[in-house]
């Protein structure tokens, strides 16, 4: 079965760069079944979709995050990432990994999570 | 971007209640509409996707109905393992949206 498992610091200072690393493991990121997500949630609200790649290169972002983000996929390692430029106490959230089926059936296998937060 | 809103934001309910939950988008998607579950601390759970098609291993009380713009989760009996969160999504475009959450309690 499909597992993916976030993995980065869990603290970052304004205005610095969080950077998240996605392990992908009992499946390929080069399936073409699957686009490979970053989604954020807040402390206490909802979920925010940040983007997605597929193991060709192509990403797609969220408009509102589209300045300050980077999803990159290295195949060789089975992993994908994620960039997040110039934070603020506002990207504090807890951030998940998740499939995305290129069938438009969902996100189907999510990690647990990890918290980041933004404090000098 | 498609704007996913449902309805209510929370309610309460006892164990055994039929409950439905609404989502509306702001335009026509197909039915590339998912429901998921989410437990204080865990991450979502998909539990229904292209509208109706209940997630393997999914309960059969879950069940999803809609078309066009107007979608509905449905627990036809609830459970105490079912008290969460749950959100809608379209996964029609990008950017993937999500609706705001109906939080699920006990009465």
């Amino acid at each position: 079965q499909l597992q993916v498992q976030e993995s980065g610091p869990g603290l970052v200072k304004p205005s610095e760069t969080l950077s998240l690393t996605c392990t992908v493991s009992g499946g390929s990121i080069s399936s073409t079944y699957y686009y490979w997500g970053w989604i954020r949630q807040p402390p206490g609200k909802g979920l925010e979709w940040i983007g997605n790649i597929y193991y060709s290169g192509n990403t797609y972002y969220n408009p509102s995050l589209k300045s300050r983000v980077a999803i990159s996929v290295d195949t060789s390692k089975n992993q994908f990432s994620l960039k997040l430029s110039s934070v603020t106490a506002a990207d504090t959230a807890m951030y998940f990994c998740a499939s995305d089926s290129t069938g438009y059936k969902g996100l189907n296998y999510w990690g647990q999570g990890t918290l980041v937060t933004v404090s000098s | 971007d498609i704007q996913m809103t449902q309805s209510p934001s929370s309610l309460s309910a006892s164990v055994g209640d039929r409950v439905t939950i609404t989502c509306r988008a702001s335009q026509s998607m197909s039915n590339y509409l998912n429901w998921y579950q989410q437990k204080p601390g865990k991450a979502p759970k998909l539990l229904i996707y292209d509208v109706s098609s209940l997630q393997s291993g999914v309960p059969s009380r879950f069940s999803g109905s809609g078309s066009g713009t107007h979608f509905t989760l449905t627990i036809s009996s609830l459970q105490p393992e079912d008290f969460a969160t749950y959100y809608c999504q379209q996964s029609y475009n990008t950017p993937r949206t999500f609706g705001q959450g109906t939080k699920v309690e006990i009465k």
